[in-house]
């Protein structure tokens, strides 16, 4: 069983499309973290949310504590957004469970 | 600032060989993660320092893996010997401080293993 589960495992959309993508939690967290990482492995960390919404540019994610649910939303997507995108959930201290990720490709 | 620093980036052996990894943090970092990321799967943690002390290693192979971190600054992950199941990416992390839940994490470009 996952601590972390994504949705969908794999996406394809055309470039302008609004995206979302889903991560559940099934464990107690303090924060909540999206990462991208692009072919060839480098990890980016995108957001840290602990509660409510952040946005950035493009990116929006959001956290809903009580349902144990974030959604990363990418609006008028591009193809240099395909990438994988992970959840991570943080519990107090220092564990990390991670998702397995969400392929996205962007196609123009 | 300088990133996470790893190499190599990539790296083919033959099973039962050994192979090493090195890590440099971004500077003043003080907490240093070692993952192993097979693929199609998430990052999973293989150890964890603050400064030059093991915070957790409990996902740790230590009959094969070793790791250390004898400055508090670069560290190094060792297999021997190597299995067919080490393929997978060995991504270094670091954050300010001592790590948590709140502290973002700054991932090197990965090493790439693949045992033959």
């Amino acid at each position: 069983k996952n601590e972390v589960e994504q949705s969908p495992q794999n996406l394809t959309a055309q470039e302008g499309e609004f995206i979302t993508i889903n991560c559940s939690y099934s464990v107690g967290i303090s924060a909540l973290h999206w990462l991208q990482q692009h072919p060839g492995g480098g990890i980016v960390s995108l957001f840290m949310l602990s509660s409510g919404k952040k946005k950035h540019g493009r990116l929006i994610a959001t956290i809903n504590i009580q349902e144990k649910h974030s959604s990363l939303h990418i609006t008028a997507s591009h193809p240099r957004d395909s990438a994988v995108y992970i959840c991570a959930a943080a519990l107090t201290g220092n564990q990390f469970y991670f998702g397995t990720g969400t392929s996205l490709t962007v196609i123009p | 600032e300088a990133g996470v620093a790893q190499s190599p980036r990539y790296k083919i052996i033959e099973k039962r060989q050994s192979v090493a990894f090195w890590c440099n943090p971004i500077s003043g970092h003080a907490t240093l993660y070692w993952y192993q990321q097979i693929l199609g799967q998430g990052p999973k943690l293989l150890i964890q320092f603050q400064n030059n002390g093991v915070v957790d290693d409990s996902q740790l192979p230590k009959d094969r893996f070793s790791a250390e971190r004898l400055k508090g600054v670069d560290s190094t992950l060792k297999i021997q010997p190597a299995k067919l199941e080490d393929s997978a990416v060995y991504l270094c992390a670091s954050s300010l401080g001592t790590g948590g839940p709140y502290q973002p994490q700054h991932f090197g470009d990965g090493t790439r293993l693949s045992i033959l």
